[in-house]
C-alpha cells in the first residue's frame, strides 16, 4: 500500500529539548516536504527536498532542520523547540511533474 | 507565502444540497489541486486540473479553472454528511514543484 508514515503521532516536550519527527515514504518519490498547520493559516511549508542530498527552505524554515540522506526518509529536526512551534505537522511526498501529493497522518507537537 | 486563498472560510449546507467553494491565486501555475482534510487528519487528494484545462469532473466533484482570472472553483453535488471536512486548494508553481496551500474552506453538511 502506498503510504507516507510519520512518527510519532503525538508528542509533548519541553522547551529546548531536541526532537526528531520521522517521515518515510514507500513510493520512490523524488519530492518530499514538511508543512505545519495552524488554525486559520492553512498549511505552510517548512522545508522541501527535490532528491537525495537536495533540500531547500520553504516559507517558515526558522527553528527547523531537515536531511535527505536516503530517498525514502525525510526527518524533521527541532534542535531547540520553543512554544511557538506547537503545531500540527505533516510530511508529504510526490513525484515531480503534475502529480498529487501523499500526506502522512500528522504529528501533533506541543512544546511547553 | 500562501499562494491560494479559499472563499468562503466556512460553509454550512443541508444534506443533498450542492456546495461551492472558490480559490484565487497570484502567480502562474502548472496545475491546481484540491484536497480534503477530515478533522486534523492527513490531507487526501481529490482532483488535479492542469493549467490548459478549464473543467474536470470526478464523481460528484466538478472543478473549474480560469487562468485569466487566476481562480478555481470546486463544486460538490448532492452533498452527504460524509463530505463534512475542510477543503484546500493547492497550486503547483510553473517554476518549481512547490505545492502552496490556502487556508481552506470548512464545510459542514447537516443531516
Amino acid at each position: 500500500e502506498a503510504q507516507v508514515t510519520q512518527n510519532p503521532r503525538y508528542l509533548i516536550t519541553v522547551t529546548g529539548k531536541k526532537l526528531t519527527v520521522t517521515c518515510s515514504q514507500n513510493m520512490n518519490h523524488e519530492y518530499m516536504s514538511w508543512y505545519r498547520q495552524d488554525p486559520g493559516l492553512g498549511l505552510r511549508q517548512i522545508y522541501y527536498s527535490m532528491n537525495v542530498e537536495v533540500t531547500d527552505k520553504g516559507d517558515v524554515p526558522e527553528g527547523y532542520k531537515v536531511s535527505r540522506k536516503e530517498k525514502r526518509n525525510f526527518p524533521l529536526i527541532l534542535e531547540s523547540p520553543s512554544p511557538n512551534q506547537t503545531s500540527l505537522y505533516f510530511c508529504a511526498s510526490r513525484g515531480l511533474l503534475n502529480t498529487e501529493a501523499f500526506f502522512g497522518q500528522g504529528t501533533r507537537l506541543t512544546v511547553v | 507565502s500562501q499562494q491560494g486563498e479559499e472563499d468562503p472560510q466556512a460553509l454550512s449546507i443541508q444534506e443533498g444540497e450542492n456546495a461551492t467553494m472558490n480559490c484565487s491565486y497570484k502567480t502562474s501555475i502548472n496545475n491546481l489541486q484540491w484536497y480534503r482534510q477530515n478533522s486534523g487528519r492527513g490531507l487526501v487528494h481529490l482532483i488535479l486540473i492542469r493549467s490548459n484545462e478549464r473543467e474536470k469532473h470526478s464523481g460528484r466533484l466538478r472543478v473549474t479553472l480560469d487562468t485569466s482570472k487566476k481562480s478555481s472553483s470546486l463544486l460538490i453535488t448532492a452533498s452527504r454528511a460524509a463530505d463534512t471536512a475542510s477543503y484546500f486548494c493547492a497550486t503547483d508553481g510553473s517554476n518549481d514543484y512547490k505545492l502552496s496551500f490556502g487556508a481552506g474552506t470548512t464545510v459542514t453538511v447537516r443531516a
